[in-house]
């Protein structure tokens, strides 16, 4: 069974702290990508990577980056976390092949506090 | 550029009623079309896909939708629904790069 893997369901960080959301794949996939989803406003696109240590600014890359140095995985770093990054984070992955649909992790419901 | 948008943001129907959930969208490129559904507390999943050939595309536990491209719409329906189809349900488009647009998402809650 294909999987994507985020490392913690539930985090709770202080204001100010570096926080790492952490995403595996075991598909061999070379797209990677981080959502955040808040309510009404659906997915939107942090970051993405189509290889090894290549990343691409999203919609919304403000206040995050991003690391890939293995194909399987993916980093999400809040380098100073704040209040309104409280949300959830979707990691998806793809392979390069057009029309494949998007396999996702079982998101990380981040609060800053 | 793509967008996509889903024209009801929540959904409330009774168990066993049919339901149609919209979905418009817009790009200067060739997409191709999907949707995916999300449980309580999950990531999302694909429910179905269209990429070319039939309009008329099946996906799981039941679900169809229509690809109309004069109408640029992908609506999906259901003829029949049950408690367990209560979720969140997303239309995407992807492009032929990978990247991909979602909408804002429809809450389908089905009341006994």
């Amino acid at each position: 069974d294909v999987k994507v893997t985020q490392s913690s369901r539930y985090l709770v960080k202080r204001t100010g702290e570096k926080v790492f959301l952490e995403c595996v794949q075991d598909m061999d996939h070379e797209n990677m990508f981080w959502y955040r989803q808040d309510p009404g406003l659906g997915l939107r696109l942090i970051y993405f990577s189509y290889d090894v240590k290549m990343k691409e600014k999203g919609d919304i890359p403000e206040g995050y980056s991003v690391s890939r140095e293995k194909k399987e995985r993916f980093s999400l770093i809040l380098e100073s976390a704040s209040t309104n990054q409280t949300s959830m984070y979707l990691c998806a992955s793809t392979p390069r092949v057009p029309g494949t649909e998007a396999f996702f992790g079982q998101g990380t419901r981040l609060t800053v506090v | 550029a793509q967008s996509v948008t889903q024209l009801d943001s929540q959904v409330p129907v009774f168990e066993e009623a049919p339901v149609e959930l919209r979905c418009n969208y817009s790009s200067s490129v060739s997409v191709y079309l999907f949707w995916y559904v999300q449980y309580p507390n999950q990531g999302l999943q694909l429910l179905l896909k269209y990429l070319s050939g039939s309009t008329l595309v099946k996906g799981i536990n039941g679900f169809e939708a229509e690809f109309n491209k004069s109408q640029t719409s992908f609506h999906l329906r259901k003829p029949s629904v049950h408690i367990s189809d209560t979720a969140e349900y997303f239309c995407a488009v992807h492009t032929n790069a990978g990247k991909s647009t979602f909408g804002d998402g429809t809450t389908l809650t089905v009341k006994p």
